[in-house]
């Protein structure tokens, strides 16, 4: 079974629907984050938890909400999809009392299309 | 921010063929990883390399921090090492996110 999963893989939605994508991890980490990836880029960060109690943005936040419901939930909100949100969304965890310091897991990615 | 540049940009390889894939970064780094984005979209580890020299199987990677780069090399390519590989590291401070550089595609021909 994969460590970490996301849930739906794939959806198309319209403009101004809400729509929530899920992270579930069984690796015990602690530390959970929530990317996007445009076509010809990098990944960027949208937000990042260290506790069940603790929410952070990154540095494109706008748009986006996040609920960390448990230490393995990590769930990403669209509270009104426009079309520039369409992208491939990952999520991550790490574990920075690891062997490997912050050595970052990736989901296999949600990819999103608002049309 | 720090700023993440990894060239070539673009590479084209016959089967069998070696090569180096390199990625520049302009600040210390806390953490360095390579990956690899399949086909499908999927990232695989491939190495988690702050300092120093790895090795897996036909992979391997180094990366000199107090000069600032990391290199990847693959040898003996295969059809199935197509993809996109990306450097990301991570500068420490308050919230560990790796910053990813924008990729080098790779397509290997059989």
């Amino acid at each position: 079974d994969a460590d970490v999963t996301q849930t739906p893989r794939n959806r198309i939605t319209k403009t101004g629907k809400r729509i929530m994508l899920e992270c579930s991890q069984t690796k015990g980490h602690d530390r959970m984050y929530w990317y996007r990836q445009d076509p010809g880029l990098g990944l960027r960060l949208i937000y990042y938890s260290f506790d069940v109690k603790d929410i952070n943005k990154g540095e494109i936040s706008d748009g986006y909400s996040v609920s960390r419901q448990a230490q393995a939930k990590f769930s990403l909100s669209l509270e009104s999809a426009i079309p520039n949100q369409t992208a491939l969304y990952f999520c991550a965890t790490s574990d920075l009392g690891g062997p490997d310091g912050n050595e970052q897991f990736f989901g296999p990615g949600t990819r999103l299309t608002v049309l | 921010g720090i700023q993440v540049e990894q060239s070539p940009p673009d590479l084209i390889l016959q089967e069998g063929a070696n090569s180096t894939l390199r990625c520049n970064f302009s600040d210390s780094v806390n953490n360095l990883q390579w990956f690899h984005q399949n086909p499908w979209g999927q990232l695989i580890n491939l190495f988690y390399i702050p300092s120093g020299t790895k090795q897996n199987g036909r992979l391997s990677a180094t990366t000199v921090a107090t000069e600032r780069y990391s290199l990847l090399y693959i040898s003996s390519s295969q059809t199935t090492d197509s993809g996109v590989y990306f450097c990301a590291v991570d500068v420490g401070g308050s919230n560990y996110k790796l910053t990813f550089g924008k990729g080098t595609l790779l397509t290997v021909n059989p």
